[in-house]
């Protein structure tokens, strides 16, 4: 699976976007961009996936830039029980594996 | 109400103790996947199983061992053979395998 980067650490005020960026520049053309989200002592949530078009789910939209070296993950209106660690990982399809990395602790501000 | 449930949500182990993590799922998914994860760190697949019956290691599979005699149960022992066993221990399960997981609410394992 291609390596993916993303800022340690992001607050952002309640009831604003959440812009969650990642970047990887490696990414196959086969390897789709996944995200989860993990809240504190809970097991990891999907959020959403794509492979080159945007995607938008009932919990956020996925923007993937046209190259493909990397993606925003928005969520439109952050509440404080979006305060969660977000990981952003590309996988191929069909592989078993899910490598999740340290990931972007997002805090929600009131 | 479908979904992955994971018993004990705590659990303590003593040393030289043999425990079982339980894994079910209602989603009628085909494969199922166990993961570790450690303070601070990502999750690591411990085993995962593409079909009743059937099971492979993952990449950190050794002092532990699993089943999958029915579709919607997957347990995970930690064996005395495990020597760093606390962490937080994740059941997954996919629709088909390499489609997307979705997760358990997670067991921790603390040794005494």
């Amino acid at each position: 699976d291609a390596k993916t980067t993303q800022p340690p650490s992001m607050d952002c005020a309640e009831g604003r976007a959440a812009n969650l960026p990642c970047n990887h520049s490696t990414i196959s053309g086969n390897e789709y961009v996944y995200w989860y989200r993990q809240i504190h002592s809970q097991g990891p949530q999907y959020i959403i996936h794509g492979l080159k078009n945007n995607e938008t789910n009932e919990m956020a939209s996925l923007i993937i830039t046209e190259d493909r070296k990397s993606s925003t993950l928005i969520l439109p209106h952050a509440t404080l029980r979006d305060t969660a660690v977000y990981y952003c990982i590309v996988r191929v399809g069909g592989y078993q594996k899910v490598t999740f990395g340290i990931g972007t602790k997002l805090q929600v501000i009131p | 109400d479908g979904g992955i449930t994971q018993s004990p949500k705590y659990l303590f182990r003593k040393e030289g103790q043999n425990v079982t993590l339980s894994c079910e799922q209602n989603l009628n998914h085909d494969a199922m996947y166990w993961y570790r994860q450690d303070p601070g760190q990502g999750l690591r697949l411990i085993y995962y199983s593409q079909i009743v019956n059937d099971f492979q290691k993952g990449d950190i599979a050794e002092g532990y061992s699993v089943s999958r005699e029915k579709k919607e149960s997957f347990p995970l022992t930690v064996t005395s053979a495990q020597k760093n066993p606390t962490a937080f221990y994740l059941c997954a399960s996919s629709i088909t395998p390499g489609e997307t997981q979705y997760f358990g609410p997670g067991t921790r394992l603390l040794v005494l």
